[in-house]
């Protein structure tokens, strides 16, 4: 079973930021905060992903909670083409191998 | 720089009949690993590669196997196929590297669809 908890959908309007949260209550000192997307019908795209520090890359930013329990995607400015699902994985696919277990995600809607 | 490849992108069957599915990983990767998405699910785990051998297992019966080459690149064979083995069928591939995370990133699937 999933080891997060993410709602099932969002809407944001195009040019705002989006702000996807997810649960993970349970996360062990080990695992990684994983951030994936899937357009429809495509395979799923990495985002990024972070430990305890938060992290920004080109796509997006991680921000994680000091007790590691919850974390916040978030796309800074939302386009038409962001609209997705957003899977929130926790994972420590060094000692752990190479399995990633996928939630149901959160639909985001990005509206002009 | 190409990403992950497979093949095909769609595929028809019929019960009890056997599909290979392929993989070519991203330039500089050596694992690949296999994940079954039916529609409206989150993707499930099949196996991972590593080294020509098969690294881990998830939930999945024996009829689903596998195999990767000395090119790192991957197969997924489907014996005996059943109606709810249709889904898009996803491979990722990674880097392995000792301590580090080895992000997986994935390729666009091939649809199986079992009649």
């Amino acid at each position: 079973d999933a080891k997060t908890t993410q709602p099932p959908s969002m809407d944001c309007a195009e040019g705002r930021a989006a702000n996807l949260p997810c649960n993970h209550s349970t996360i062990s000192g080990n695992e990684y905060v994983y951030w994936y997307r899937q357009i429809h019908s495509q395979g799923p795209q990495y985002i990024i992903h972070g430990l305890k520090n938060n992290e920004t890359n080109e796509m997006a930013s991680l921000i994680i909670t000091e007790d590691r329990k919850s974390s916040t995607l978030i796309l800074p400015h939302a386009t038409l083409r962001d609209t997705a699902v957003y899977y929130c994985i926790v994972s420590d696919l060094y000692n752990q191998g190479g399995k990633l277990i996928f939630g149901q995600g959160t639909e985001l809607s990005v509206k002009p | 720089d190409a990403g992950v490849t497979q093949s095909p992108t769609h595929l028809i069957k019929t019960r009890g009949q056997q599909v290979t599915l392929r993989c070519s990983p991203k330039s500089g990767h050596d694992t690949v690993s296999w994940y079954q998405q039916a529609l409206g699910q989150g993707p499930q785990f099949i196996f991972q590669y590593y080294e020509e051998e098969e690294r881990q297992r998830g939930n999945f019966p024996d009829r689903f196997s596998g195999h990767q080459f000395p090119n790192y690149s991957s197969e997924l064979n489907v014996n005996a196929l059943l109606l709810g083995d249709s889904a898009l069928y996803l491979c990722a591939s990674s880097l392995a590297e000792t301590g580090r995370q080895e992000t997986q990133y994935f390729g666009p699937g091939t649809r199986l669809l079992v009649l």
